[in-house]
């Protein structure tokens, strides 16, 4: 079984500031992890993925986030916070077999003050 | 291409009422999945289609809770009868083999039990 751990449920920047977002996860095999940002009143979107291969992963509108097996993480960042970023973001882990289910986290919602 | 569409966006109930919500997804999408999204929580699975074929059930609650796929295309998830535990957002996403697994997600239907 996977599960997802993020931390913090709220994470307030300033814009223009490093926003970092933090995910841990736990699986039996090697994992397909993926984040997803989900504005008010609508569905999720996949911000990026990372399944094999290199293990920084660069997404939509200027995230990226590095898979790091020894530490199991999967930490989500962006250098400089738009105003725009405000959201919830989730963290996810699936098995790599085919069309496997996501176990999500809890979310954590980013704040962006001016 | 269109997205994954769901109806309706809002709902509001009695207790003991029954309540559907319908999901169209991407088309060619043969895999679908209904996903149940607590306040302050990620989502979790309720159900996953391949085609016509419900191949993970196990997290829908069948005394009450019930979904089909008719014809492998579009689905109705159905409660009868509601709880005012059941008030939450229901997903649906949609993947394909083309789309590398990954899950695109419809806007949801929020649904408040009374």
């Amino acid at each position: 079984a996977q599960s997802v751990t993020q931390l913090g449920s709220h994470v307030s920047v300033s814009e223009g500031a490093l926003v970092l977002l933090r995910c841990n996860y736990s699986s039996s095999v090697p994992p397909y992890l993926f984040w997803y940002v989900q504005y008010p009143n609508q569905g999720l979107q996949l911000l990026l993925k990372y399944t094999t291969g290199a293990t920084l992963v660069k997404g939509i509108n200027g995230f990226e986030a590095e898979f790091k097996k020894s530490e199991t993480s999967f930490h989500l960042t962006k250098p400089s916070a738009h105003m725009s970023d405000a959201a919830e973001y989730f963290c996810a882990v699936s098995v790599p077999s085919g069309y496997s289910t996501l176990t999500f986290g809890k979310g954590t919602m980013l704040l962006v003050s001016p | 291409e269109a997205g994954v569409v769901q109806s309706p966006r809002y709902k509001i109930i009695e207790k003991k009422q029954p309540v559907a919500f319908w999901c169209n997804p991407i088309s060619g999408h043969n895999t679908l999945y209904w996903y149940r999204q607590n306040l302050g929580q990620g989502p979790e699975l309720l159900i996953r289609y391949e085609n016509e074929e419900a191949v993970d059930d196990s997290q829908l609650p069948k005394d009450r809770f019930s979904a089909e796929r008719l014809k492998g295309v579009d689905s109705t998830l159905k409660i009868q009868p509601a709880e005012l535990g059941d008030s939450a957002v229901y997903l649906c996403a949609s993947s394909s083999l083309l789309s590398n697994y990954e899950q695109y997600f419809g806007p949801g239907t929020r649904l408040t039990v009374t």
